[in-house]
């Protein structure tokens, strides 16, 4: 079935050290975006990639990066991960901008 | 700025019941808007995706509208299961934010046997 995949789905890191966080999907869509979502809070965007064309959102803190070398695959990495930073990251997709969305599964991150 | 609202936050009710969830949505400027349900500790998964030029779609025994113009959607749920028990987020595509999904707090659903 085409999906979209992330990678690891539980991650813990310690205060400072960087994490890269994985995401693929088979869908061959143009999009791929990423969400913080902390504990009881909604989703919120990061940043997205469409085909190459990178757009950060203009409230992202400079610690978070991202890398898009293919289609197929998306990374997050996070340079010096603060306690602040633990939530749920998700990765999602879409064939163009402004149509529908397909979320992974996430990845829950803890900063100890 | 888009702000979106979801009514109730939580709602408790006996399995059978036929429930309504509210989200209204301060900027009629939208491409579409999606539903999506949220099991505790899980990714998003797509209920329905409503266009901007629609005011319903289905998909068993889920049913959403649209009214653009007074900023309001509904999922209805039919016949609600114990399975339904999750948190629905509702999002509308912002045309104004260059096609940014904007999500509500969400409605927290339990179905009791």
């Amino acid at each position: 079935d085409a999906m979209v995949i992330q990678n690891p789905r539980y991650q813990v890191t310690q205060f400072g050290k960087p994490v890269t966080l994985s995401c693929s999907q088979t869908l061959n869509h143009n999009v791929m975006y990423w969400y913080q979502q902390k504990s009881s809070q909604a989703p919120k965007l990061l940043f997205h990639y469409y085909d190459k064309d990178f757009n950060n959102e203009a409230d992202t803190p400079d610690n978070f990066q991202s890398r898009r070398p293919n289609t197929s695959f998306c990374f997050l990495d996070i340079r010096s991960p603060g306690l602040g930073d633990a939530a749920m990251y998700l990765c999602a997709t879409s064939v163009r901008a402004a149509y529908e969305q397909y979320f992974g599964p996430g990845t829950r991150l803890t900063v100890t | 700025k888009q702000e979106v609202t979801q009514i109730p936050a939580a709602l408790s009710v006996p399995e059978g019941e036929n429930l309504v969830l509210n989200c209204s949505f301060t900027d009629s400027a939208i491409y579409n808007l999606q539903w999506f349900r949220q099991d505790p500790g899980k990714g998003l998964t797509s209920l329905l995706l409503i266009q901007s030029s629609q005011r319903e779609q289905t998909s068993g025994r889920l049913n959403a509208s649209l009214d653009k113009s007074s900023g309001r959607s509904t999922l209805y749920i039919a016949a609600s299961q114990p399975g339904d028990s999750a948190t629905y987020l509702c999002a509308p595509l912002d045309y104004n934010q260059g096609g940014k999904l904007i999500f509500g707090q969400g409605t927290e659903l339990s179905v009791k046997p």
